[in-house]
């Protein structure tokens, strides 16, 4: 069965530092690999999309790393700020990208 | 632009009632889906449709229909509203197909009492 667990599943942390959230999947085949950023009473909003052969990506001070070998991905935020406050949710595509698998997400909450 | 759409943004049914929610896009996307987010629970796909005329179900269809007249719309059914049907419903397009990215609206939270 595909599934994508995400860790942890809340967090908090202090505005300007740095965090880190775990994606691992168990998605077969793999066609590619997002994260999204949905804010509360808002639709999901993509942040990166990659690709098996792509290792990582940046979008602004949040970077995606994918290591396709061990099935997991990681998204880093730098320099937090009081807008990262969202649920960021790891999704994985299987061949022909009609077929998403959601994550539950990460709650994050970034505070003064 | 103004995106992926979605009407309304609220709503409380009675079960057995039926209801249909909107979505339309304005990017010209080929590719339009509906998904449920339960709490606590990952998305899932009711329906997509890749074009006009063309629709497929996804992992949760039963209790739902959906049809595809024009480029820019795809209405969901709810039939015989249940208790099980209170979620959080999006709806997404994306050009391409699925590996292109899907841009979403901003839900309908349906309550089914």
């Amino acid at each position: 069965k595909n599934q994508v667990e995400q860790s942890p599943q809340s967090l908090i942390i202090l505005e300007g530092k740095n965090c880190t959230l775990q994606c691992n999947y168990t998605v077969s085949p793999f066609s590619n690999l997002r994260w999204y950023k949905q804010d509360t009473g808002r639709g999901p909003v993509s942040l990166t999309i990659m690709t098996f052969s792509e290792n990582t990506k940046s979008n602004g001070r949040y970077t995606a790393t994918l290591d396709a070998d061990t099935k997991q991905s990681s998204l880093h935020i730098t320099a937090s700020q009081l807008s990262d406050s969202a649920s960021y949710i790891c999704v994985v595509s299987t061949g022909g990208g009609n077929k998403l698998t959601f994550g539950t997400g990460t709650q994050l909450k970034v505070e003064l | 632009n103004a995106g992926v759409t979605q009407t309304p943004k609220f709503r409380i049914l009675k079960i057995g009632q039926s209801m249909t929610l909107q979505c339309t896009q304005d990017m010209n996307h080929n590719y339009m889906y509906w998904y449920r987010q339960d709490p606590g629970m990952g998305l899932k796909l009711i329906y997509y449709s890749v074009g006009a005329g063309i629709t497929d179900k996804g992992e949760v269809p039963n209790g739902y229909n959906v049809s595809r007249s024009t480029t820019e719309d795809f209405p969901l059914r709810l039939e015989l509203a249940a208790p099980s049907q209170t979620s959080v419903y999006f709806c997404a397009s994306s050009y391409f197909s699925g590996e292109d990215t899907q841009y979403f609206g901003p839900g309908t939270r349906l309550t089914v009492l």
